[in-house]
């Protein structure tokens, strides 16, 4: 079945630090790939996405890129601000438009 | 943000008595989902609705049940609830037949089984 593997939490850095959260999948066909953000006491919010392979998904200085070769969407950001702490989720849909999770990686950035 | 309610938003009940968890949405999406998300898991599906009257079972569907008798609607209930079931309960929406369209997600609801 599809499955999704993140990078274990958390993670701490320093405020402009960059940032990356590894994410890989195993899946059957062409799923689409999703990251979701989830900040404290909240429900999911989608951050991005990417619908097929070499497409790059951004939001809110937030980038991944669909790799089919290493069928990863790694999610990277510039220079993270403390309003960027939360955690993310690594998500992809295959049939009847179900999402598969990962387990999700707590991010805390500090001045 | 996409119109997700979810009531109530923390329960607290006992081992053994029924639980009934609402979704109400106002956006008219056909697709409604019910998620509980645990520490070390995320999110697994629990049901899914692609229609009225239209449900499904997802990856951890035992002990819970499921209605959708309008487009707006969808219930969750926990028959006998258990100790095991103490989780944050997501509902979320979509409107979109095609796997690529994205998930809107309700505020959650928090339940406790002592």
């Amino acid at each position: 079945g599809d499955s999704v593997t993140q990078m274990e939490g958390p993670v701490t850095l320093s405020e402009e630090a960059f940032l990356t959260i590894n994410c890989t999948y195993t899946a059957t066909g062409y799923p689409s790939l999703f990251w979701y953000v989830q900040y404290p006491g909240e429900g999911l919010q989608l951050l991005l996405k990417a619908t097929k392979a070499d497409d790059k998904g951004s939001n809110k200085g937030f980038e991944a890129t669909y790799r089919k070769e290493t069928t990863s969407f790694h999610l990277e950001k510039g220079s993270v601000q403390v309003s960027d702490s939360a955690v993310y989720f690594c998500a992809l849909t295959g049939t009847a438009s179900k999402l598969t999770f990962g387990t999700g990686t707590r991010l805390q950035v500090t001045l | 943000d996409a119109g997700i309610t979810q009531s109530p938003r923390h329960k607290v009940t006992e081992t053994g008595t029924p639980v009934t968890l609402r979704c109400h949405q106002t956006e008219n999406h056909r697709y409604m989902y019910w998620y509980r998300q645990d520490p070390g898991h995320g999110l697994r599906l629990i049901h899914y609705s692609y229609g009225v009257k239209d449900t499904d079972k997802g990856e951890v569907s035992d002990g819970y049940s499921v209605s959708r008798s309008k487009t707006e609607d969808f219930l969750l209930t926990l028959e006998s609830a258990t100790s095991s079931q103490t989780s944050v309960y997501f509902c979320a929406i979509s409107g979109r037949l095609a796997a690529s369209y994205e998930q809107y997600f309700g505020p959650g609801t928090r339940l406790t089984v002592t």
